[in-house]
């Protein structure tokens, strides 16, 4: 159980081009979703928190208009990169909280993005 | 905001000899304690937590301690197998009873097992 799928797997697109990743809980539903970025060898960075049916709260640094969060269900969060330039190439994963219960977080497989 | 800081950065280690990775927090408002080892190119996967009103928990071969009064916590592999071999990340966060927090994370171990 608690298993998150992330679409697609990797991308390459060109910059100035806009890339929608989607992040899904399979088997349960989820409060809250969150949004995480990994650059090679390095942590997780929290970008943003996804509550479904409300705005997105971003953390600091991170520009709420070039990365686009839509939590449309309690099984479906998408984040946006918005014209996507090289620096923002990175590992893009997503995790997911239990609707009840304790808050564990579950992680999708990640999304690499290589912007051209 | 939270500071979670994670040692060593790399751990090699002699297959079925035990592997102990420590990490501190700064918050002491933090009550959640998670662990997760990434391999590479995938996410993170769970592997045990602690919650702030125990002291230790265990699973098989892992082991997970807290030390509150030192906001400290530690991951104990024993008998350790070449399966093993990933990167563990720490993290911390407050889980309020409402809606979930973001994770802190530390910033990874490299545990190599040696055949």
């Amino acid at each position: 159980g608690a298993v998150v799928s992330q679409h697609p797997s990797w991308v390459i697109c060109k910059s100035g081009t806009s890339v929608k990743i989607e992040c899904r809980s399979l088997d349960f539903q989820a409060t809250t979703m969150f949004w995480y970025r990994q650059f090679p060898k390095q942590s997780l960075m929290l970008m943003a928190t996804s509550n479904e049916g409300s705005k997105a709260t971003y953390e600091q640094g991170v520009e709420k208009d070039k990365f686009l969060i839509n939590h449309a269900s309690l099984t479906l969060s998408t984040l946006t990169v918005t014209s996507a330039h090289p620096e923002d190439s990175s590992f893009y994963i997503c995790s997911a909280s239990l609707i009840r219960g304790r808050k564990t977080q579950y992680f999708g497989p990640g999304t690499r993005l290589l912007v051209l | 905001g939270e500071n979670v800081e994670q040692h060593p950065s790399t751990l090699s280690v002699q297959e079925g000899d035990s592997a102990v990775i420590k990490c501190t927090y700064s918050d002491s408002a933090s009550n959640y304690f998670p662990w997760y080892k990434q391999e590479l190119g995938k996410g993170p996967q769970l592997i045990i937590d602690i919650r702030s009103n125990v002291g230790e928990k265990k699973d098989q071969r892992i082991a997970v301690t807290l030390n509150k009064t030192a906001k400290h916590f530690s991951l104990h592999i024993t008998e350790t197998q070449p399966e093993d071999s990933a990167v563990y990340f720490c993290a911390a966060s407050i889980d309020s009873g409402g809606g979930a927090d973001g994770l802190t994370f530390g910033k990874g171990t490299h545990l190599i097992i040696q055949p």
